[in-house]
């Protein structure tokens, strides 16, 4: 069952340009993780927040979660041809560091 | 560095064959997980292991069992492969700790079956 679902699924940008992905899921979670995925390779975990966090920053990236409206959003700044990948959130809900997918959105970042 | 590797990146199998899939970490870690990709599916969850010999099913277990005799080790097995099994499967593993959960994800192995 999917628990977190990406919007919107394909975005295009140029270089230099901000980019926002929005997650929203369904039932109550522990925390929210966005990950990245290269074409064709494997996932990279790029942040992790808490369900008492509400933002949380690392490098060019910012996240943040309302628990309220459940729902997630990543904004990537400064956006390079580089971070071109798709994108999923993940939501983790008991201790059994189980996590659900959603379905990615596909970020093309134009030189 | 964390470290998970797959067997193969790519797999060229016919129906009916019995299919191995093999996935390593070398970050004793307790819990693993396989996983299938589809276009418009996102991520699925087969399998999920946490701890040695010991397994649970995901979201998609059906056509697919899992044997994890050593930590480091957790492999899927396709009993009779399907066409409806190609795919791109994805394992992943994490510690067993609060505030640990962070998946780690190996490069994937892009398995078509004929």
């Amino acid at each position: 069952s999917q628990q977190g679902e990406e919007d919107p699924q394909a975005l295009s940008i140029q270089e230099g340009e901000n980019a926002t992905m929005n997650c929203s899921y369904k039932t109550s979670i522990n925390n929210l993780q966005w990950y990245r995925q290269n074409s064709g390779r494997g996932l990279v975990h790029l942040i992790l927040i808490r369900s008492n966090e509400r933002e949380k920053h690392s490098g060019r990236l910012r996240v943040t979660l309302d628990t309220s409206k459940k729902s997630s959003s990543l904004l990537i700044t400064a956006s390079r041809a580089a971070d071109t990948a798709s994108y999923f959130c993940a939501t983790g809900r008991g201790s059994n560091y189980k996590l659900t997918f959603g379905k990615g959105t596909l970020l093309t970042v134009n030189p | 560095d964390v470290k998970v590797t797959q067997s193969s990146r790519y797999l060229v199998k016919r129906t009916g064959e019995k299919v191995f899939l093999e996935c390593v970490q070398d970050m004793d870690h307790e819990n693993m997980f396989w996983y299938r990709q589809d276009p418009g599916l996102g991520l699925r969850l087969i399998y999920f292991s946490y701890d040695v010999k010991m397994k649970e099913k995901g979201d998609i277990p059906e056509g697919y069992s899992v044997s994890r005799e050593k930590k480091e080790r957790f492999s899927l097995i396709l009993e009779s492969a399907s066409t409806n099994q190609t795919s791109m499967y994805l394992c992943a593993s994490t510690a067993a700790l609060a505030g640990k959960d962070t998946q780690y994800f190996g490069p994937g192995t892009r398995l078509t079956v004929l």
